[in-house]
This record gives structure tokens, C-alpha cells and sequence, in this order.
């Protein structure tokens, strides 16, 4: 199984500042055929279902805020939200789907300073 | 608007079964692959099981291979988890949660509200 790991565990922003995520996976998920990495994003708030932010590493689901921005490639990615609101506290999930089982990071919960 | 429902969760003994159910509404259910992902307590998201649009194809996390079988019934617009021999680590809130483009290698862009269970003595 490709194992995901996050960074940091625990991240505190000021209001208004940049928060970055990184996550890396034990192998590539980088697919030649379409040079499209399966990697994604998730935000879970307090008490609520995980929501998809990013697909395909980079690009944003429908109706994200644009301050949420996902980068990388092959085994290296990073999720930045550019501008922290209070209503983006959270715990942020990265998610592989190139192979089976599909496997997620252990988790980020950002929170404010 | 998409809609996921879970139920069935409960609090059973080691060893005992459980029936999940998740029912879908505001889209194609029968064009999409369906998923099962569960969250232990303070845990990372553990994906669990899927299931092609037909129920054709099936595949499990290897904890649940051989105690656990996802099925579906697209008359009813119903993906279901049966769980038998359960186990403490199995404690966990369950997800049903749609495949984005309809693949099996894919992500979740739709998740329901998650149904609770507990296997305690």
C-alpha cells in the first residue's frame, strides 16, 4: 500500500496569513499515461464530513474558495491556503488514488494563533 | 442536490454482525462507483470497500477481507455494508462516499454524514 504522510501534525496561522500543508507518499502516483497525479485534498471541520477541495493535485472542486491552492508532483505536494479565515480551521486530509486501497495522510489540523 | 444517508450503526459485541446501509439521492446512482470509508476515533480516514456501478467488481481493504461485503441495489438507489465477525478495531464512524468520475481509481466528491459503530463487550 502507498503510505501518505502529512506535515506538520498540528500548524497555527494568524488570521489573514499562509498556511502550508506538505505531503508525501512512499511511491510516485504520478500516472505516464496521462500525466496526471492522483492526489487529492480534503477539509474536515469539527463534527462534519470530509469535503473535497483538490483533485488531480492542482485542481479545485467547484465552489472552493480560491485562497485554497494545491501543488507537486510524483511523490511531494503541498495544499496552501493563502489568506487563513476562521472558518478554515480544520483537519486537512491528503489522499492517493492511484492504486487500491486508496490511502489518506494521518491528518494536519490547522488552527488560529 | 446530492444526497448520502447512513444508518445501521449500533453498538454490538465482538464477534457479532451489523448491516450498513447508505441511501443515495439527487444524482445517477447507477453510474457511479460507490465507497465505504471509515474513521476510528482520533484516527486517519481508512478507506474500507467499494463497488462498480453493476456490482461486478468488489474490492476490500485486507483488515475487512473475508468479515465484510459491500453490495448495492440500484432500484433502491442503496449501497449496503454487511459486517460479520467484528472486532474492536472495527469501532469506527462509517462513510458512504461517491467516486468523483465514476472510476474506480478516483476520489470522493460527495460523503454522507456517517453512521456510527461500536463494538464493545
Amino acid at each position: 500500500d502507498i503510505v501518505m504522510t502529512q506535515s506538520p501534525d498540528s500548524l497555527a496561522v494568524s488570521l489573514g496569513e499562509r498556511a502550508t500543508i506538505n505531503c508525501k507518499s512512499s511511491r510516485s502516483v504520478l500516472y505516464s499515461a496521462n500525466n496526471k497525479d492522483y492526489l487529492a485534498w480534503y477539509q474536515q471541520k469539527p463534527g462534519q464530513s470530509p469535503r473535497l477541495l483538490i483533485y488531480w493535485a492542482s485542481t479545485r472542486e467547484s465552489g472552493v474558495p480560491d485562497r485554497f491552492s494545491g501543488s507537486g508532483s510524483g511523490t511531494d505536494f503541498t495544499l496552501t491556503i493563502s489568506s487563513l479565515q476562521a472558518e478554515d480551521v480544520a483537519v486537512y486530509y491528503c489522499q492517493q488514488y492511484y492504486t487500491t486501497p486508496p490511502t489518506f495522510g494521518q491528518g494536519t489540523n490547522v488552527e488560529i494563533k | 442536490e446530492v444526497q448520502l444517508v447512513e444508518s445501521g450503526g449500533d453498538l454490538v459485541q465482538p464477534g457479532g454482525s451489523l448491516r450498513l446501509s447508505c441511501a443515495a439521492s439527487g444524482f445517477s446512482f447507477s453510474d457511479y462507483w460507490m465507497t465505504w470509508v471509515r474513521q476510528a476515533p482520533g484516527k486517519r480516514l481508512e478507506w474500507v470497500a467499494n463497488i462498480k456501478q453493476d456490482g461486478s467488481e468488489k474490492y476490500y481493504v485486507d483488515s475487512v477481507k473475508g468479515r465484510f461485503s459491500i453490495s448495492r441495489d440500484n432500484a433502491r438507489n442503496s449501497v449496503y455494508l454487511q459486517m460479520s465477525s467484528l472486532r474492536a478495531e472495527d469501532t469506527a464512524l462509517y462513510y458512504c462516499a461517491r467516486s468523483a468520475r465514476q472510476t474506480n481509481r478516483d476520489n470522493f466528491d460527495y460523503w454522507g454524514q456517517g453512521t456510527l459503530v461500536t463494538v464493545s463487550a
